[in-house]
């Protein structure tokens, strides 16, 4: 069973404009959300992360939502560059930090000139 | 230092042979993992230690997987007799147990079974 769940494999969004990456789980233990960028040929690099017991957390371009009775995850990122084109994983996790992380299939996202 | 360094970056191996993966954390980390991704989809949580004992391995790990963290600091992961289903990309990551806000991963070891 799929616990995290990204439903758009791929996003394209143009330079400056704010870019969305929706999230699900299903798990009401997560008690931990991380999102992660990956280029190609690298391993996944942190990004920003939230507990549970906050709805917002804000990192200069990034912020990420969550809404816990929806168990909804979202990460904003404005204004969208070039570099951010990358495949961004959702990650939970149940023991309060980042430990044992249940991910999400990744969204691609492409920042368009 | 420079982060969690994975050794060898790429494997090519006979179905049937035994492979082994090797993982430098970031060294005052004590907690790190292991997990496998495969094409189009994200990383699968394998295995973790914190110091040198194995805390939880997966169902996803099969008998024919085995880690071990001698003295708490590097990590390997074998894999006997491999199986063309055990094409992946496998990654390690580390984390500090008193600051354990995020897990920092190495750019993976990709195996390829022919």
């Amino acid at each position: 069973d799929q616990q995290v769940k990204q439903n758009s494999p791929s996003l394209s969004v143009q330079e400056g404009r704010i870019s969305i990456l929706n999230c699900d789980y299903t798990n009401s233990m997560f008690d931990y959300f991380l999102w992660y960028k990956k280029y190609p040929a690298e391993g996944p690099t942190f990004l920003i992360s939230i507990s549970s017991i906050k709805d917002k957390n804000e990192d200069g371009r990034f912020t990420v939502f969550l809404n816990k009775s929806a168990k909804h995850l979202s990460l904003h990122i404005v204004p969208s560059q070039p570099g951010d084109s990358a495949v961004y994983f959702c990650a939970a996790s149940r023991w309060g930090g980042a430990q044992k992380l249940v991910f999400g299939q990744g969204t691609r996202l492409t920042i368009n000139p | 230092d420079t982060g969690v360094s994975q050794d060898p970056r790429h494997k090519i191996t006979k179905r049937g042979q035994n492979v082994t993966f090797r993982c430098d954390p970031i060294s005052e980390h004590n907690r790190l993992y292991w997990y496998r991704q495969t094409l189009g989809q994200g990383p699968e949580f394998l295995t973790y230690f914190q110091n040198e004992a194995q805390l939880e391995k997966s169902r996803l790990l099969s008998d024919r997987f085995s880690a071990e963290r001698p003295k708490g600091s590097f990590s390997t992961l074998e894999i006997q007799r491999t199986e063309q289903g055990d094409s992946a990309m496998y990654l390690c990551a580390s984390s500090s147990r008193q600051l354990n806000t995020e897990a920092f991963f190495g750019q993976g070891t990709r195996l390829t079974v022919v």
